[in-house]
């Protein structure tokens, strides 16, 4: 079956960098595009980027521009997350989603269990 | 961006009812909208997509209706594991926007 393992929650100091990953299985991996969505404490759902399982191109969400960078481990089968500059708003669950298409449909139809990241000095 | 207002942001219903909830976006996007389902401490879950294809493995008490800029998700008769957040979000820009989500709760 699907499924998606990601790595655990990490505390940052403001300033620092965090990368979460996320490891697939159960499905042909570069078949499948992968999206970043986070969710800070009582907040909505905040999409971040993706990237072509396939080829390994990513497109971020200008909200996000310049600080976040998505690749993709084919070996592996994992999808990784690295975010910079952290702030305090930075505080928040994110989550590795599959794509139900190749190239971007927008559709998330399985996720990760969730990464907490805490910024706090 | 296009911004998704839910409505309400809470509600609380017994088992056996039915319940609506909606959504509208801030300009149109056609059907490009999908609904997750949320419960504490878990990850968000499809339900729906583009407007109204039911997720397989989804319960048919759960529908969703709408184009344009007005949406629901209905379902027909709560049972006790529908007790979640709800949450709808647009496909239709490249910069998918979610709304702020409906807190379902038990009366």
């Amino acid at each position: 079956q699907v499924q998606f393992v990601q790595s655990g929650t990490e505390v940052k100091k403001p300033g620092a960098s965090v990368k979460v990953s996320c490891k697939a299985s159960g499905y042909s991996f570069t078949s499948y595009a992968m999206h970043w969505v986070r969710q800070a404490p009582g907040q909505r759902l905040e999409w971040m980027g993706w990237i072509n399982a396939g080829n390994g191109n990513p497109t971020y969400s200008q909200n996000f521009q310049g600080r976040v960078t998505i690749t993709r481990d084919t070996s592996a089968s994992t999808t990784h997350m690295e975010l910079s500059s952290l702030r305090s708003e930075d505080t928040a669950v994110y989550y590795c989603a599959r794509d139900r298409g190749s190239y971007r449909l927008g559709i998330f139809d399985y996720w990760g269990q969730g990464t907490l990241v805490t910024v706090t000095s | 961006d296009i911004q998704m207002t839910q409505s309400p942001s809470s509600l609380s219903a017994s088992v056996g009812d039915r319940v609506t909830i909606t959504c509208r976006a801030s300009q149109t996007i056609s059907s490009y909208l999908n609904w997750y389902q949320q419960k504490p401490g878990k990850a968000p879950k499809l339900l729906i997509y583009t407007a109204s294809s039911l997720q397989s493995g989804v319960p048919s008490r759960f529908s969703g209706s709408g184009s344009g800029t007005d949406f629901t998700l209905t379902i027909s008769s709560l049972q006790p594991e529908d007790f979640a957040a709800y949450y709808c979000q647009q496909i239709y820009s490249t910069h998918y926007t979610f709304g702020q989500g409906t807190k379902l709760e038990i009366k």
